[in-house]
């Protein structure tokens, strides 16, 4: 089974919709992330979170929220979509020991139409 | 300007040739540097970390210039397999990664 999985992996939502996706790991890594991904740009930063009472933005954070249910689940909700949030996205899982390899999550790709 | 650039490719090669691109970065307290590899619009994957005074992993090269702020990969005796496109990043903390758009790289038969 996969260390890191996202839900959904596709979806398609109209303007205006609430839409959540979830993140869950199985690593036992403290931190977490959320990252996009457009085309011709690198992967940016949404929000990241170093334990279940720490949430902090990342450069991108306006239209989204999270949430750190646990260590092991973060989810990312986009209160009211608007297609230029349509994008793939990615979350992530490092520990907290001074390594700085992330593992990704396979990817959500959503469309906002 | 972006953190990380990269030249986007596609460098095609074939098989067995040697392929080689730069990244380069614009802070200069980044203190780790990396290449991710990404299959088709997949999660992005650890290849190697990238040290100063450069290192090898098998076919691949990586090396560091400190002093113009870019960093090298350079791929022997290329695979089918090493079709991917290559991500460049940089982190100046043990927690923010600065990615670049990336490289790809086809390799033919």
């Amino acid at each position: 089974d996969a260390d890191v999985t996202q839900t959904p992996r596709n979806r398609i939502t109209k303007t205006g919709k609430r839409i959540m996706l979830e993140c869950s790991q199985t690593k036992g890594h403290d931190r977490m992330y959320w990252y996009r991904q457009d085309p011709g740009l690198g992967l940016r930063l949404i929000y990241y979170s170093f334990d279940v009472k720490d949430i902090n933005k990342g450069e991108i954070s306006d239209g989204y929220s999270v949430s750190r249910q646990a260590q092991a689940k973060f989810s990312l909700s986009l209160e009211s979509a608007i297609p230029n949030q349509t994008a793939l996205y990615f979350c992530a899982t490092s520990d907290a020991s001074g390594s700085y390899e992330q593992y990704f999550g396979p990817g959500t790709r959503l469309t906002v139409t | 300007r972006k953190e990380v650039e990269q030249d986007p490719g596609p460098f095609n090669v074939p098989e067995g040739a040697t392929v080689a691109f730069n990244c380069t970065y614009s802070n200069s307290a980044s203190q780790s540097f990396f290449w991710y590899r990404q299959d088709c619009r997949k999660e992005p994957k650890l290849l190697m970390s990238v040290y100063s005074s450069g290192n090898e992993d098998g076919r691949f090269t990586a090396q560091l210039n400190r002093a113009s702020q870019y960093i090298s990969l350079l791929i022997r005796d290329s695979k089918l397999s090493d079709s991917a496109t290559y991500l460049c990043v940089v982190s100046f903390n043990d927690y923010k990664l600065s990615f670049g758009a990336g490289t790809t790289v086809t390799v033919r038969a």
